[in-house]
């Protein structure tokens, strides 16, 4: 199977900041990288799919990068709202393993 | 706009089994374009993909509970369904179904998710 590893586990920034999340895979998967937003007693709601593509109606703030085995999230400038667990998924094989999650708080 | 929804019993016995169905509304099961899958997520814990299923019946599952785990699937009733056998209290769950592109496998489509308690 193959692994994946975010970091942080959590972090607290202020609203405006500029959030990065990292996610590394054990192994090579191409750009088959998603991005996942749960906030708390909700669905988890796709982000980005395909490492850097924006889904329709996710603000632009959003965007996601990389290839290979390390991907970044990057929140631009941070709005209250965006306070939630953050997921990566790769989806290059089965199974379809998620990291550990993410999660940002207000500071 | 599509919409699924979990429903089955929250309660289920140890060695039991879990039965649980999404209703797939505003959409079709028998899309080419997508499989329907199952994830979980214990409390407080992450996310766990349990398997899916294409429109032509294919499954596919996680290889550390196949051995437990039957998805189905109902066209007529536009509906999906997970069956897993010999429950534990680790099987305690939130349990998703969500739709995913056969393009990129991600998941685009969630329910609300339903809590399945293993307990006797």
């Amino acid at each position: 199977d193959i692994q994946m590893t975010q970091s942080p586990s959590s972090l607290s920034a202020s609203v405006g900041d500029r959030v990065t999340i990292t996610c590394r895979a054990s192994q090579s998967i191409s750009s088959y990288l998603n991005w996942y937003q749960q906030k708390p007693g909700k669905a988890p709601n796709l982000l980005i799919y395909l490492a850097s593509n924006l889904q329709s109606g996710v603000p632009s703030r959003f965007s996601g990068s990389g290839f290979g085995t390390d991907f970044t999230l990057t929140i631009s400038s941070l709005h209250p709202e965006d306070i939630a667990t953050y997921y990566c998924q790769q989806s290059y094989s089965a199974p379809r393993t998620f990291g550990q999650g993410t999660k940002v708080e207000i500071k | 706009q599509l919409q699924l929804q979990e429903s089955g019993l929250g309660l289920v016995k140890p060695s039991e089994t879990l039965s649980l169905t999404c209703t797939v509304s505003g959409g079709s099961i028998s899309s080419s374009s997508h499989y329907w899958g199952w994830i979980r997520q214990p409390p407080g814990k992450g996310l766990e993909w349990i398997g899916s299923i294409y429109y032509s019946g294919s499954t596919y599952y996680n290889a550390s509970l196949k051995s437990r785990v039957t998805i189905s699937a109902d066209t007529s009733k536009n509906q999906f369904s997970l069956k897993l056998s010999s429950v534990a209290a680790a099987d305690t769950a939130v349990y998703y179904c969500a739709r995913q592109g056969s393009s990129y496998f991600d998941f685009d489509y969630w329910g609300q998710g339903t809590l399945v308690t293993v307990s006797s």
